[in-house]
């Protein structure tokens, strides 16, 4: 049973330009979060999708951000006109069904922003 | 200060002695769950403890949590250089979606 899978491992991309982080689920979760991680610091939470539903984005920022969890293929964290700021680690989650049950976590992507 | 906070920010010993690491939360939760974070990669789940849980053993971690204090505390028996790393406490909030709050990690490094 394979872990969670994010791709690309790493992204560099110029201001402006569109960022794609793809991440699949470990097998049989139905459940997907993504957080992010500046530098020296811990990871914050972003958005919780199951298939086809966002739960809660509340972490999520307005704008140039958008997440996906289709019925068929992986999770996609889209982020638009990419910024300096956007630099950091992009983690992606999944848990089974069922209250409380720990979360496994990919490698991450490591998005830069030149 | 946030959910979450781990003390000490980093954590310097020597090969064989024992690493204590706490962490402090604001809310009521329904669970607490240790990660380990190796640098530059992904986060590994050490182990999760309940709110009705008080102590919880995993080789050599063992996890404590005091409800009524809001803290938990990890400790690493007989350390290895191998343990160097990031650790962190995530909480799972009662009344909220699923999601993990992590505070900002201890980092952990063992002197061979």
């Amino acid at each position: 049973n394979a872990g969670v899978m994010q791709n690309p491992r790493h992204l560099v991309r110029r201001r402006g330009q569109e960022a794609r982080l793809r991440c699949s689920p470990m097998k049989g979760h139905s459940h997907v979060y993504w957080y992010r991680q500046l530098p020296e610091e811990g990871l914050k939470f972003m958005v919780y999708l199951q298939k086809e539903n966002i739960i809660d984005e509340s972490g999520m920022p307005k704008e140039r951000f958008s997440a996906e969890f289709p019925k068929e293929g992986p999770s996609i964290l889209r982020i638009q006109q990419v910024v300096r700021g956007d630099s950091a680690a992009y983690f992606c989650a999944s848990s089974p069904e069922g209250a409380g049950t720990e979360a496994f976590f990919g490698q991450g992507t490591r998005l830069t922003v030149v | 200060s946030q959910q979450g906070e781990e003390d000490p920010q980093a954590l310097s010993i020597q090969e064989g002695e024992n690493a204590t690491m706490n962490c402090s939360y604001k809310t009521s939760i329904n669970n607490l769950q240790w990660y380990r974070q190796n640098s530059g990669r992904g986060l590994v789940h050490l182990i999760l403890i309940r709110s009705n849980e008080r102590e919880k053993h995993s080789g050599r971690l063992r996890v404590t949590l005091d409800t009524s204090k809001k803290s938990s505390s990890l400790l690493i028996t007989a350390s290895r250089a191998a343990d160097t790393a990031s650790y962190f406490c995530a909480t799972g909030l009662k009344g909220s979606a699923r999601q993990l709050t992590f505070g900002s990690g201890t980092q952990l490094t063992v002197l061979p």
